[in-house]
């Protein structure tokens, strides 16, 4: 399969918990998006990173949540001391950059915190 | 920051009939308009997409309208099939990195 994928597909944890997910970008693709998706809402973005660089970070993000990029491949995203509120879907995109820069997404982590 | 509103939320058509989603954005400076159909449990993918240079633009079945006096656009969806039964977000695009603001989806269901 050579489309983004990311790892675990759920997780479930209690509060207080921390939890890491993965992120495999297509593999020419330099852009790598997490985005945060709630029921019957649209996507959130959260950060985004150029190769290893994190150019941006959304105000939603909380002093909890990291995300790293070390090589410019793959991609985690932390979240430590999980609350109820972090539960929702993680989803993780790549583009190419270009004119439309068309960001393809993987299938998501679902997270539930207990 | 850019505001993306969609409408209706939910929409129910027979199948043959066309089906029209609407979208405004609030920053004149978005350039880039795309649509994403997410089925049931499965990732968002991207259907059609629209530069801010361009008032329209077809696929088959599917056209995107763009009015950025306006700033709405639209999506449009003729003969409608009940594979086309999924959640349809909107999204605009201000800066050139590429992060997308998203609509609240609209929920298509297409009967027989």
């Amino acid at each position: 399969d050579t489309g983004v994928s990311q790892d675990p597909r759920h997780k479930i944890t209690k509060r207080g918990q921390n939890v890491t997910f993965r992120c495999d970008p297509i593999s020419e693709h330099n852009r790598l998006y997490w985005y945060r998706q709630t029921l019957g809402q649209g996507p959130e973005f959260l950060t985004y990173f150029q190769n290893e660089a994190q150019l941006e970070k959304s105000r939603l993000l909380s002093d909890r949540f990291s995300a790293e990029r070390p090589k410019g491949s793959f991609s985690t995203l932390e979240i430590q001391r999980t609350e109820q509120g972090d539960s929702a879907m993680y989803l993780c995109a790549s583009s190419l950059g270009g004119l439309t820069n068309e960001q393809f997404f993987g299938p998501g982590t679902r997270l539930t915190v207990l | 920051g850019e505001n993306v509103e969609q409408h209706p939320s939910t929409l129910s058509v027979q199948e043959g009939d066309s089906a029209v989603i609407k979208c405004t954005y609030s920053d004149s400076a978005s350039n880039y308009f795309p649509w994403y159909k997410q089925e049931l449990g499965k990732r968002p993918q991207l259907i059609i997409d629209i530069r801010s240079n361009v008032g329209e633009k077809k696929d088959q079945r599917i056209a995107v309208t763009l009015n950025k006096t306006a700033k709405h656009f639209s999506l449009h969806i003729t003969e409608t099939q009940p594979e086309d039964s999924a959640v349809y977000f909107c999204a605009a695009r201000t800066d050139s990195w590429g992060k997308l603001q998203f609509g609240a989806g609209t929920q298509v269901v297409v009967t027989p």
